[in-house]
C-alpha cells in the first residue's frame, strides 16, 4: 500500500524567509510518481510538479525547488523568499504506475503555510 | 492546458434531498475519473474510482448507493449524493486522466446540507 507523509502540519515564517516542506513517501512500486498541490483559500488544487520515480533530478522552477532522494524516499519542496501569497495548504501526493495506466493518487494530510508579511 | 470543469462550485440543500455534482473534461477525453472527499482541515480522501462505460469501483467504507457515479462518456462523469444528510456536508473534487493529459483535477464542489 501507499501512503504519504507530511509530519509538518502547519509552518509559519516571516516573509522573505525560506521555507522547506517535508514529504516522505512509502510505495512498494519501483515505477510511481511523486506530485505537489498546493490549495489556497479558494480550495481549487494548483498543480506545482510531477516528478516519475526514475527522475532523481532536483528541480527549480522560479521561486520554487524541489529535491527527490529515493534513498530516503523524500520529495521535499523549498520555497525560496517566500511571500504571502504562498500562504496556502501544500499537498504532496503519490501514484504507482499500475499495468492499466494512471493510478489513483494518495495524498499526504498537507503542511498549512503561513506567510506572515 | 488541460481543462477539468466542476459544477456547481457550491451548493446548500436541504437534509432528505439529492445533489448531482459535474465533472467535465473540456478539452481531452478522460478515460479515467477519481471522485475525492475533502472535511475541513483535512486531506482529500479518495471515494471511488470511474472508468468510461462501466461502474465506479468504491473505496473501503464508501457507500455505493448513497454516492452514486456515473461515467457516462468521455468527458463527462457526475456524482450524486442521495438523501443528503449535514455529515456529507463537505469539499468534493474530481480529478480526469486523459492518455497525454496525466491528472487534472477540477475546482471543487462546497456541499452544505442544511
Amino acid at each position: 500500500a501507499q501512503k504519504v507523509t507530511q509530519a509538518q502540519t502547519e509552518i509559519s515564517v516571516v516573509e522573505k524567509e525560506d521555507v522547506t516542506l517535508d514529504c516522505v513517501y512509502e510505495t512498494r512500486d519501483t515505477t510511481y510518481y511523486l506530485f505537489w498541490y498546493k490549495q489556497p483559500p479558494s480550495g481549487e488544487l494548483v498543480f506545482l510538479i510531477r516528478r516519475n520515480s526514475f527522475d532523481e533530478q532536483n528541480e527549480i522552477s522560479g521561486r520554487y525547488s524541489w529535491n527527490f532522494q529515493k534513498s530516503t524516499s523524500s520529495f521535499n519542496f523549498t520555497i525560496t523568499a517566500s511571500q504571502v501569497v504562498d500562504s496556502a495548504v501544500y499537498f504532496c501526493a503519490l501514484s504507482e504506475d499500475g499495468s492499466g495506466g494512471y493510478q489513483k493518487v494518495t495524498f499526504g494530510t498537507g503542511t498549512k503555510l503561513q506567510v506572515i508579511p | 492546458g488541460a481543462v477539468v470543469s466542476q459544477h456547481p462550485s457550491w451548493v446548500i440543500c436541504k437534509s432528505g434531498t439529492s445533489v448531482k455534482i459535474e465533472c467535465r473534461s473540456l478539452d481531452f477525453q478522460a478515460t479515467t475519473m477519481f471522485w475525492y472527499r475533502q472535511f475541513p482541515k483535512q486531506s482529500l480522501m479518495l471515494m471511488a474510482t470511474s472508468n468510461e462505460g462501466s461502474k465506479a469501483t468504491y473505496e473501503q467504507g464508501v457507500e455505493k448507493d448513497k454516492f452514486l457515479i456515473n461515467h457516462a462518456s468521455l468527458t463527462l462523469s457526475t456524482l450524486t449524493v442521495t438523501s443528503a444528510h449535514p455529515e456529507d456536508s463537505s469539499f468534493y473534487i474530481c480529478s480526469a486522466v486523459g492518455l497525454e493529459n496525466g491528472y487534472t483535477f477540477g475546482s471543487g464542489t462546497r456541499l452544505t446540507v442544511v
